[in-house]
């Protein structure tokens, strides 16, 4: 089945304690991205790649990290988190850089920062 | 402003009824316009997307206007499956000296549909 499979869906850590959100698909995507959404701010894209080794900054980058060192992974990395960082966190992927491609979007992670 | 507007709502309609959402779009620029749907919880999914002679697909409509830059979303004969919250999705412009921005793509915060009996 096509999909994009996020882990962990939910969490709950403690503030400064490095975390990394997997993201995965199966699909040989190009065009992956990560979003937060938080109420009545909506859908705020934080990091975005273009393809393999190319990363860049989106809307709300600060506190976040990415690599994509493989096609089909793009992992979220949170050094310090901080409870600012409390939000639900969509990846999604699309089939080239081309935005007409709808995204499919992984099932999403819940994080709580204490 | 926002970059993509839209009414938060929540509205509330009867099964069968017609209801009609609408968003407006800063960039004058952007040429790619989408309606997705979200279930409480869950991963947005795409709806739809919205070209500039309008389409249709089964009970829902989707239109642009570039010169007043909105698109809307009508809904005929509404579903209790149908609840959900509908996100206008719109592809951020041209692109930069970077040429990176073409790709993004900016979500409105969403319009909650409550369907009942």
């Amino acid at each position: 089945e096509a999909q994009v499979t996020q882990n962990p869906r939910y969490l709950i850590t403690v503030t400064g304690k490095k975390l990394t959100v997997t993201c995965s698909q199966n699909m040989n995507h190009e065009y992956m991205s990560w979003y937060r959404q938080d109420p009545g701010l909506g859908l705020r894209q934080i990091y975005y790649s273009m393809n393999v080794e190319v990363t860049d900054k989106g809307d709300v980058p600060e506190g976040y990290k990415v690599s994509r060192k493989e096609k089909r992974n793009f992992p979220l990395i949170l050094e310090s988190p901080s409870p600012n960082q409390t939000s639900l966190y969509f990846c999604a992927s699309r089939p080239t850089f081309f935005p007409r491609d709808g995204y499919t979007f992984g099932s999403g992670t819940r994080l709580t920062v204490v | 402003r926002k970059e993509v507007e839209q009414d938060p709502g929540p509205f509330n309609v009867p099964e069968g009824a017609t209801v009609a959402f609408n968003c407006t779009y800063s960039n004058s620029a952007s040429q790619s316009f989408f309606w997705y749907r979200q279930d409480c919880r869950k991963e947005p999914k795409l709806l739809m997307s919205v070209y500039s002679s309008g389409n249709e697909d089964g009970r829902f409509t989707a239109q642009l206007n570039r010169a007043s830059q909105y698109i809307s979303l009508l809904i005929r004969d509404s579903k209790l499956s149908d609840s959900a919250t509908y996100l206008c999705v719109v592809n951020a412009g041209r692109a930069n000296a970077g040429g990176t921005s073409y790709g993004k793509l900016t979500f409105g915060q969403g319009t909650i549909l409550t369907v009942h009996p």
